[in-house]
């Protein structure tokens, strides 16, 4: 079944910590995204990925963030020394193109709370 | 900076009674998203909405786009228990400046009462 899929659904980790979060998007689909959720923030865009392309990375809210696609296929979300204002819902979405008029599918997202 | 609004934030209504949940938007799109999020679940598309004047339905809710108001409409007819959820629109270009991700509104929260 192909959806979106996203590890791990949750995790609990100490202030400080650095913490990779994976996203498989659905087979043959060459967009990737990065969205955060949280109370305080609503839905933010973090970063894009288009097949080969390099990606855009400008929602990426600090330089401990950073993003990886191996393969135009699946993705890993670093954070490093992560601070207590980092939790939240990490949401990975994708879509058949790029161009926009594409569903986009979100995953179930992983749920990162730093203590 | 690109802003999405939605109104109202928080919906509570009864069953078997109509509705309207407004979004605002402000810049040039002709592209615009309805999700539909339960709690603890991720989103789920609703409608994808390419022009000015699209006019979509899926059961008892139907959305709108009026690109020259800048202004999406989800309505709700005869709302149903099941239609209980938080509901996003969402659009293209986020507040950054780049044109590859959504911004989304802050969603609105429909409780609909037997």
């Amino acid at each position: 079944g192909a959806g979106v899929s996203q590890s791990p659904s949750n995790k609990v980790t100490e202030k400080g910590k650095d913490v990779e979060l994976r996203c498989d998007p659905i087979s043959g689909h060459t967009a990737l995204y990065w969205y955060r959720q949280s109370l305080g923030q609503g839905l933010e865009f973090l970063i894009y990925f288009q097949g080969n392309s390099a990606p855009d990375k400008s929602g990426l809210p600090s330089d401990r963030f950073s993003a990886e696609r191996t393969g135009g296929s699946v993705s890993t979300l670093t954070i490093q020394r992560t601070q207590q204002e980092d939790s939240a819902v990490y949401l990975c979405a994708s879509s058949l193109g790029g161009g926009r008029r594409n569903t986009i599918y979100f995953g179930e997202g992983s749920w990162l709370t730093v203590v | 900076e690109l802003k999405v609004e939605q109104n109202p934030l928080f919906l509570s209504m009864q069953e078997g009674k109509n509705y309207t949940i407004y979004c605002n938007y402000s810049t040039t799109s002709d592209r615009l998203y309805w999700y539909r999020q339960d709690p603890g679940k991720s989103l789920e598309s609703l409608f994808v909405l390419l022009s000015n004047g699209a006019v979509k339905q899926e059961g008892r809710l139907m959305a709108s786009l009026d690109t020259k108001a800048r202004l999406s409409t989800l309505h709700i007819t005869a709302a149903v228990h099941d239609l209980s959820a938080t509901y996003f629109c969402a659009v293209d270009g986020y507040s950054g400046g780049g044109a590859d991700g959504l911004t989304f509104g802050k969603g609105t929260h429909l409780i609909i009462q037997p």
